[in-house]
């Protein structure tokens, strides 16, 4: 089974430009989370969306940052403008309670660095 | 927001030797979760806790629900050089789909 698919996994970008990162989740798979790691920080929940409505986005930082998912299989994050404390690794992971468990499944991370 | 106190922060060992580390909080969880960290890649699961006191294993490595609910550990047994990485705890509570993460345990295995 392909796991959770996430692109670009490398992004370099200059201070101001607008980033999209792109999220595929596990087929089936109801929940979406998206996660900013940094070593000060550590994992952080930005975002996560139940069937595709934002349930909880009390982790963005800031008006620059969005998330959308317009369907089951796709859901992307955006950061307009880009700032270099944006810098950071962004993961997407899935879950799907209703098959009796409550793991999520990271994607292999896209690592943006803003300069 | 919530934590987790997790230690030790990193370990250094010999190949062959046994790994033990833990995390804490001062708040009740409903399910441990332990996950593994390659670099360059993200956080893979290990092992998932529903019930206090539960004891589960994977291969070598065996991880426990303790009893209050706000804490758990992990051990590695006979430790090789691929159980090198990071290894996080995550704790969800009651009502939330959400994941409180430790900081990690970076492991380092010398042949």
């Amino acid at each position: 089974d392909a796991g959770v698919i996430q692109s670009p996994r490398h992004e370099v970008t200059e201070m101001g430009q607008e980033v999209t990162l792109r999220c595929k989740p596990i087929s089936g798979h109801d929940y979406l989370f998206w996660y900013r790691q940094t070593m000060m920080r550590g994992l952080e929940l930005l975002i996560y969306f139940n069937n595709n409505v934002p349930i909880d986005d009390s982790g963005m930082p800031e008006d620059r940052f969005s998330a959308k998912m317009p369907n089951a299989s796709f859901s992307t994050l955006k950061i307009q403008p880009s700032e270099p404390r944006d810098s950071a690794v962004y993961f997407c992971a899935s879950s799907s309670p209703e098959l009796g468990a409550n793991e999520q499944f990271f994607g292999p991370g896209t690592r943006l660095t803003v300069l | 927001g919530q934590q987790l106190n997790q230690s030790p922060q990193s370990m250094f060992i010999q190949e062959g030797e046994d790994v033990s580390m833990n995390c804490t909080s001062s708040s009740i969880f409903n399910t441990w979760l332990w996950y593994k960290q390659d670099p360059g890649e993200g956080p893979v699961l290990l092992i998932a806790l529903y019930k206090a006191g539960e004891l589960t294993s994977n291969g070598r490595l065996t991880a426990q629900f303790g009893i209050t609910r706000k804490d758990s550990f992990l051990n590695i047994s006979a430790s090789i050089p691929s159980d090198v990485g990071i290894y996080f705890c995550a704790g969800q509570q009651g009502g939330s789909e959400k994941l409180v993460f430790g900081k990690g345990t970076k492991l380092t295995v010398n042949p």
